[in-house]
């Protein structure tokens, strides 16, 4: 009965590779996130989504993109990883309230990248 | 560009003890605080919002906002091992409509 989850929880690959993270959330929330935590614990946005709108956060290299399916599902596809990539990379949802985000976001589990 | 500032800690507190967790912010127009808490290799868990000056409290938990002073608070009443964690202070805003994060106090309740 989870509310939000991602898959895989772990992932390890190597440089130049593309991979692809899901994520899913059954709370019947409207915008959907991913943060990315790096090694010194820094948890930083990278995306929000709702069924109208992507906003990027412009510090993000355009080799992330992420990918809504239906309004469950975001999922994170990154091309030609790098060392720096590797990072634990949550997603998160949260309700809209007369169109605009409640900001209390509900956190999946995680998914740790480690990029050789 | 928003910033949120914490004390990393650690925060060594007494069992039993209050344990006050402190952040600052520096987007004068915010309008809504947020407290998580994140045991180590898991997610962030949503503890406290606040959203008006003053104190609200839920259980042995406190917020409380300062919005002149651009600070907010946690206050943890009653201590308890289990409350040892990050705790984050978070403001929406910061560059794709979602929370700012500060880095987090590290809070260690001492049995």
């Amino acid at each position: 009965d989870t509310a939000v989850s991602q898959t895989p929880k772990y992932l390890v690959t190597q440089m130049g590779n593309d991979k692809s993270i899901k994520c899913e959330q059954n709370l019947g929330h409207d915008t959907m996130y991913w943060y990315k935590q790096d090694s010194k614990k820094f948890l930083k946005i990278m995306f929000s989504y709702n069924n109208k709108e992507l906003i990027i956060n412009e510090t993000v290299p355009n080799r992330f993109s992420p990918k809504s399916p239906d309004k469950a599902h975001l999922n994170l596809h990154i091309n030609s990883l790098e060392l720096g990539d590797s990072a634990v990379y949550f997603c998160a949802s949260s309700q809209d309230l007369s169109g605009a985000p409640t900001y209390e976001q509900y956190f999946g589990p995680g998914t740790r990248l480690t990029v050789t | 560009q928003k910033e949120v500032e914490q004390n990393s800690g650690p925060l060594s507190v007494p069992e039993g003890a209050i344990a006050s967790l402190n952040c600052t912010y520096s987007d004068r127009g915010s309008q809504s605080f947020f407290w998580y808490r994140q045991y180590s290799g898991k997610s962030p868990e949503l503890i406290m919002f606040i959203y008006s000056n003053g104190d609200k409290e839920d259980g042995r938990f406190t917020a409380q906002l300062n919005k002149a002073s651009q600070y907010v608070s946690l206050l943890i009443r009653d201590s308890q091992p289990s409350d040892s964690a990050t705790y984050l202070c978070a403001v929406p805003g910061g560059g794709a409509d979602g929370l700012t994060f500060g880095k987090g106090t590290h809070l260690i309740i001492q049995p």
